[in-house]
C-alpha cells in the first residue's frame, strides 16, 4: 500500500524568501505525485504533478518540484514566496487503478 | 467550465436532523469523490465513485451516512441524524479517471451541527 508523510506540519518564512516544503512516499512500484494548494475558504487546486519523464517539474505561480526515487522524496520548492502564497499545501500518491493518498498538509505562512 | 459545483456552501442544523449535501461534477468526468475536511483529522476520503458505481465506501464514518451517484452529473451525501460531531467542511471532487487524473475540488460546503 501507499502511504505519504508531509515533513513539516507549518512553515513560516519571509516575503521573498526562498522555501521548501517536504514531501516523503511509500510505494513499491511506480507512482504518480501531486501537489495541490488550498488558499483559505476554498478547494484544493492543482499545483503541479509528475507522472513519469523528467523529474523537474514545474507549476503554477512559480513553484516547481523534484522526483527523487531513491530517496522516495517529491519536495515543493519556490525561489522567492510572496504575501499571496500563505496557504495549505498537500502531497499526494497515487498508481494505475487505485485512489489518490493526501498527506496531512503543511501550513505556509509568509511573513511581510 | 463551471467547475464542480456543490450547494449549499454553508449548511447550520440542530443534532438529530437530516442533512443532505449535493455535487454536481464537471461534465465529462467519470470519477467523484467525496471529502471531510476538519482541523483535528485532516482531509480524509469519504468514499468515490467510478462510472456512478461505488468504488470504496470505507471512510464512511457510520451507517449514519450514505452517499448516492443516481447518474453521472449528480451525487448526494446524506448524514442521518446528524451530530456536532459531524461538523466540518465537505469537499466534492471529480476526475476523468483514477491514478494519474488530477481531482478538481468543489468550493466545499461548511457544515454546522448545533
Amino acid at each position: 500500500a501507499q502511504s505519504v508523510t508531509q515533513l513539516d506540519s507549518q512553515v513560516p518564512v519571509f516575503e521573498e524568501a526562498p522555501v521548501e516544503l517536504r514531501c516523503n512516499y511509500s510505494s513499491s512500484v511506480s507512482v504518480y505525485l501531486f501537489w495541490y494548494v488550498q488558499y483559505p475558504n476554498q478547494g484544493l487546486q492543482l499545483l503541479l504533478k509528475y507522472l513519469s519523464g523528467s523529474t523537474l517539474v514545474k507549476g503554477i505561480n512559480g513553484f516547481e518540484a523534484e522526483f527523487n526515487k531513491s530517496q522516495t522524496s517529491f519536495h515543493l520548492r519556490k525561489p522567492s514566496v510572496h504575501i499571496s502564497d500563505t496557504a495549505e499545501y498537500f502531497c499526494a500518491v497515487s498508481r494505475r487503478g487505485f485512489k489518490t493518498i493526501f498527506g496531512a498538509g503543511t501550513r505556509l505562512f509568509v511573513k511581510a | 467550465d463551471a467547475g464542480v459545483i456543490q450547494s449549499p456552501r454553508h449548511e447550520v442544523t440542530e443534532m438529530g436532523q437530516e442533512v443532505t449535501l449535493r455535487c454536481k461534477p464537471i461534465s465529462g468526468h467519470n470519477s467523484l469523490f467525496w471529502y471531510r475536511q476538519t482541523m483535528m483529522r485532516g482531509l480524509e476520503l469519504l468514499i468515490y465513485f467510478n462510472n456512478n458505481v461505488p468504488i470504496d465506501d470505507s471512510g464512511m464514518p457510520e451507517d449514519r451516512f450514505s452517499a448516492k451517484m443516481p447518474n453521472a452529473s449528480f451525487s448526494t451525501l446524506k448524514i442521518q441524524p446528524s451530530e456536532p460531531r459531524d461538523s466540518a467542511v465537505y469537499f466534492c471532487a471529480s476526475s476523468q479517471g483514477q491514478g494519474r487524473e488530477t481531482q478538481y475540488f468543489g468550493p466545499g460546503t461548511r457544515l454546522l451541527v448545533l
